[in-house]
């Protein structure tokens, strides 16, 4: 079993919708989590870096965690066609710790005009 | 303010070729990865440097070899290189703390 389990997709949704991209994951250690945004035959772009429960909101996105069901999720409001890319959820148990950063295999996500 | 760059874009190498590829960020982060991605695999951790001078292994090491001079150069070199090393490279840097940011990344094709 992976640590980080992401559903690959594609998700497809028409432009203005709410979007919910989630990520499971089984290490109980893991405290710190970041969602990445990554367009085609580009890097990975950091969205949103939490820690522990609870939710925090950058403008359309909501980043949101839920340490004992071990799912986190990322809500997009107002869905643009911009939006169109593949999503990475990422996690860690050490705020400090290099090599210890897991990244989900990503979700790819499609706004219909 | 470039962040992090990758040198080349792109590369084909024959089997048993090496190279050299750079990375080099602005940021004056302590912190650098090098990862690779592959359909389904998701981001691997190849090596990690958390400082100047040091570097350590991270999942996926054997194959690859990294040098840390300067703190705002990480240089990974395939000595012989293998079509399983097919895949697009992507350089980090952070803080000690935070997210990585990455680089644009290099597709790399051996045949």
């Amino acid at each position: 079993q992976k640590e980080v389990e992401q559903d690959p997709g594609p998700l497809s949704v028409p432009e203005g919708a709410i979007v919910s991209l989630n990520c499971t994951y089984s290490n109980s250690a893991f405290q710190y989590f970041m969602w990445y945004r990554q367009y085609s035959r580009k890097g990975p772009e950091l969205l949103m870096y939490t820690y522990s429960s609870g939710n925090k909101e950058d403008g359309r996105f909501t980043a949101q965690v839920d340490k004992s069901s071990k799912y986190i999720s990322l809500f997009i409001r107002d869905s643009q066609p911009s939006d169109s890319a593949t999503y990475l959820c990422a996690m860690s148990a050490w705020h400090s710790s290099a090599s210890k950063i897991i990244f989900g295999s990503g979700t790819r996500l499609s706004i219909r005009p | 303010n470039a962040g992090v760059t990758q040198t080349p874009k792109f590369r084909v190498l024959k089997t048993g070729q090496s190279m050299t590829l750079l990375c080099a960020q602005d940021m004056n982060h302590e912190y650098m990865y090098w990862y690779r991605q592959d359909p389904g695999m998701g981001l691997r951790l190849i090596h990690y440097s958390v400082g100047e001078g040091t570097t350590a292994k991270g999942e996926v090491p054997d194959g690859y070899n990294v040098s840390r001079l300067k703190k705002q150069n990480f240089l990974l070199g395939l000595e012989s290189a293998a079509p399983s090393q097919t895949s697009v490279y992507f350089c980090a840097s952070s803080y000690r703390t935070g997210g990585p940011s990455f680089g644009p990344g290099t597709r790399l094709t051996v045949t």
